[in-house]
């Protein structure tokens, strides 16, 4: 059975930053073709998604956010972390991680975290 | 990046009713397109991927259709736990964006 669940702080000062953690199980990120990607979505919006880490380690970030972000795996302890720095209020939202399959080509977010709510105030 | 846009954003709808819902992409992306379903409080559940193809366990009367740039997601038959917001996503390019969603609202 897979599971992931997020963890992390729920409120975080402006021009802090971010670290949470992804702890999963029922699959190994040392599985060729196994990835886990980090979403977000502010309150009454659409998912966003951040960046991404795969089975060899490779890394792949959004466009407009990749300056700030790095995503991180410890393979022994199931674990994937993402660091976003200079955090600011419109950063707040519920943060989610993700089991990025693919099936051929296509890609698809089969299981994810239960997700984190990050609130950015002073 | 590549845009998505959903059509409507909001649609009111009985238990029974056909319902579908229009994903636009700002540019070709064969079918790579996947549709999620999200209700309150939850993270979103993937529904379908290449743009036709049911996940394991979702319902027969959820079926999607398309290629290139449009696109749709249909409910032949709504039923109570459908009342939903539905998101659909590109994953033809990093990075993969998602529409702006439907929510799918008891009339």
């Amino acid at each position: 059975q897979v599971t992931l669940k997020e963890s992390g702080p729920a409120l975080v000062k402006p021009t802090q930053t971010l670290t949470l953690t992804c702890t999963f199980s029922g699959f190994s990120l040392s599985t060729s073709g196994m990835r886990v990607s980090w979403l977000r979505q502010p309150p009454g919006k659409a998912p966003e998604w951040l960046a991404r880490i795969d089975w060899d380690d490779g890394k792949f970030y959004s466009t407009s956010l990749k300056t700030r972000l790095t995503i991180s795996k410890d393979t022994s302890k199931n674990q994937v972390v993402l660091k976003m720095t200079t955090m600011d209020p419109v950063d707040t939202a519920t943060y989610y991680c993700a089991r990025t399959n693919y099936l051929n080509n296509w890609a698809y977010f089969d299981y994810w975290g239960q997700g984190t709510l990050v609130t950015v105030s002073s | 990046d590549i845009q998505m846009t959903q059509s409507p954003s909001s649609l009111s709808a009985s238990v029974g009713d056909r319902v579908t819902i229009t994903c636009r992409a700002s540019q070709s992306i064969s079918n790579y397109l996947n549709w999620y379903q999200q209700k309150p409080g939850k993270a979103p559940n993937l529904l379908m991927y290449a743009a036709s193809t049911l996940q394991s366990g979702v319902p027969s009367r959820f079926s999607g259709s398309g290629s290139g740039t449009d696109f749709t997601l249909t409910i032949s038959s709504l039923q109570p736990e459908d009342f939903a917001i539905y998101f659909c996503q590109q994953t033809y390019r990093n990075p993969f964006t998602f529409g702006g969603g439907t929510k799918v609202e008891l009339k």
